[in-house]
């Protein structure tokens, strides 16, 4: 079946460390892209790649770093430079017409 | 900036109500404005979506109705189920553009029993 897988589903992180979301698409999408959720905030764009090699910083990237070395992954690293980390985060692909959504990484800083 | 405003937060209706969600945007490029349902702890997934040159489009229970010129889209779930309850997000994107989605920031729905 295709579709977006995300893992793990529930991570933890100390504070100071960085820790790595994974996001793998098999449906043969060139736009992929990372949000983060909030409660009452919505979906707020975090960074969007929409080919291979190449990314753009979304409305929220500080703290924040992705890399595209494979249409299928786009993992997104939380780095120590995010100061509130603590939050529900998606992972998307898209072609021109339509959207699909992983099924999320929460992530808790203890 | 907020592009896509969404109102209102929380909605709780009775069983076999029509509950209804408003959304509105800034970016006359927008050019697809999709709605999504979210169960707690999931991901978004898709009902509906409409393109503006149609003022309304129904998929069984859920219509979207559409007002180019008011720049206003809206959400209406006719005979609401208990299992709607949900979050539910208006969307918006420019398909000839960077593909990008903008979300309104949601609503929260409530169906009781």
């Amino acid at each position: 079946d295709g579709g977006i897988t995300q893992s793990p589903k529930y991570l933890f992180r100390k504070e100071g460390q960085n820790v790595t979301l994974s996001c793998e698409q098999n449906l043969n999408h060139d736009a992929m892209y990372w949000y983060r959720q909030d409660p009452g905030q919505g979906l707020r764009l975090i960074y969007y790649s929409q080919i291979v090699n190449d990314f753009q910083k979304g409305d929220i990237a500080e703290g924040y770093s992705v890399s595209r070395e494979k249409k299928e992954s786009f993992p997104l690293t939380v780095t120590s430079a995010q100061k509130n980390p603590t939050a529900f985060y998606l992972c998307a692909s898209s072609t021109a017409t339509g959207w699909d959504f992983g099924q999320g990484t929460r992530l808790t800083v203890v | 900036q907020q592009q896509v405003k969404q109102s209102p937060q929380s909605l709780i209706v009775q069983k076999g109500g029509i509950p209804i969600i408003n959304c509105a945007y800034e970016n006359t490029a927008f050019d697809y404005f999709p709605w999504y349902q979210q169960f707690p702890g999931k991901g978004p997934a898709l009902l509906i979506a409409i393109r503006p040159d149609v003022s309304e489009k129904k998929e069984g229970r859920f219509t979207i109705s559409f007002n180019k010129s008011a720049k206003q889209f809206s959400l209406h779930i006719m005979d609401s189920q208990p299992g709607d309850s949900a979050t539910y997000f208006c969307a918006a994107s420019e398909l000839g553009g960077n593909y990008k989605l903008t979300f309104g920031k949601g609503t929260l729905l409530t169906v009781n029993p």
